[in-house]
């Protein structure tokens, strides 16, 4: 069974760009969430899709945004970036019923340097 | 407003010794469930227990267990027997939703297992 597959892995941008991060669910998930992790701020959470649409959203600016796709895949978009925004950019997925129990299932990571 | 406190910057323990991971959650819901994760160093988050507010007994899997004292609104994690391969950082965290698919972090605790 494959995993949460998130890309790119790695990638630099500068100032004022934007980036598009994408993220393949676990085949049968319709729950995408996203998260920030950061040194100083540590991980904190982005916003939450569920059959394409955004069901939870963290406390972050407008320049953070995201989408799902019928196939459950997300992208989120940074745009204007700052330099705070370099980090690790977390994708989870689940099935996303209700009920508690873990099952959460996290990627790699795509990991954003901004110059 | 929920918040999760880890209050350990990092452990030291040597080989086959238990460890106690301490946490602290603060929370109005009387719903919400109790997550612990582990980060190696290439990134992912994996799973390692779960914990109900409405669960009776402490969840434990394997060489974690949960210690769940909810008046003291305490979430320590267990590790019996350390390995090596339990060096990593440790993060807890509580759900934001019913669903259990949004999750606020605490800032971490970074063990080390030596031999």
């Amino acid at each position: 069974k494959a995993g949460v597959t998130q890309t790119p892995r790695y990638l630099i941008k500068t100032r004022g760009q934007q980036v598009t991060l994408s993220c393949s669910p676990i085949s049968g998930h319709r729950s995408v969430s996203w998260y920030q992790q950061t040194p100083g701020q540590g991980l904190q959470f982005l916003f939450e899709y569920f059959s394409e649409t955004q069901r939870n959203k963290g406390n972050f600016p407008g320049r953070f945004s995201g989408r799902q796709f019928s196939n459950s895949r997300s992208e989120m978009n940074v745009s204007t970036l700052e330099l705070g925004d370099s980090a690790l950019y977390l994708c989870a997925s689940s099935f996303g019923t209700i009920g508690f129990g873990g099952e959460l299932f996290f990627g790699e990571g795509s990991r954003l340097t901004v110059l | 407003a929920q918040k999760i406190t880890q209050t350990q910057p990092g452990m030291f323990v040597q080989e086959k010794e238990a460890v106690t991971l301490d946490c602290t959650y603060d929370t109005s819901d009387p719903s919400y469930g109790l997550f612990w994760y582990k980060q190696p160093s290439s990134g992912e988050m994996i799973f390692l227990i779960y914990q109900g507010s409405y669960d009776q007994q402490n969840a434990t899997e394997g060489r974690y267990s949960l210690n769940f004292q909810k008046a003291r609104k305490s979430a320590n994690l267990v590790i019996s027997a350390s390995q090596l391969g339990d060096s990593a950082m440790y993060f807890c965290a509580m759900s934001l939703n019913q669903a259990g698919t949004a999750l606020i972090f605490g800032k971490g605790t970074t063990l080390s297992v030596s031999s």
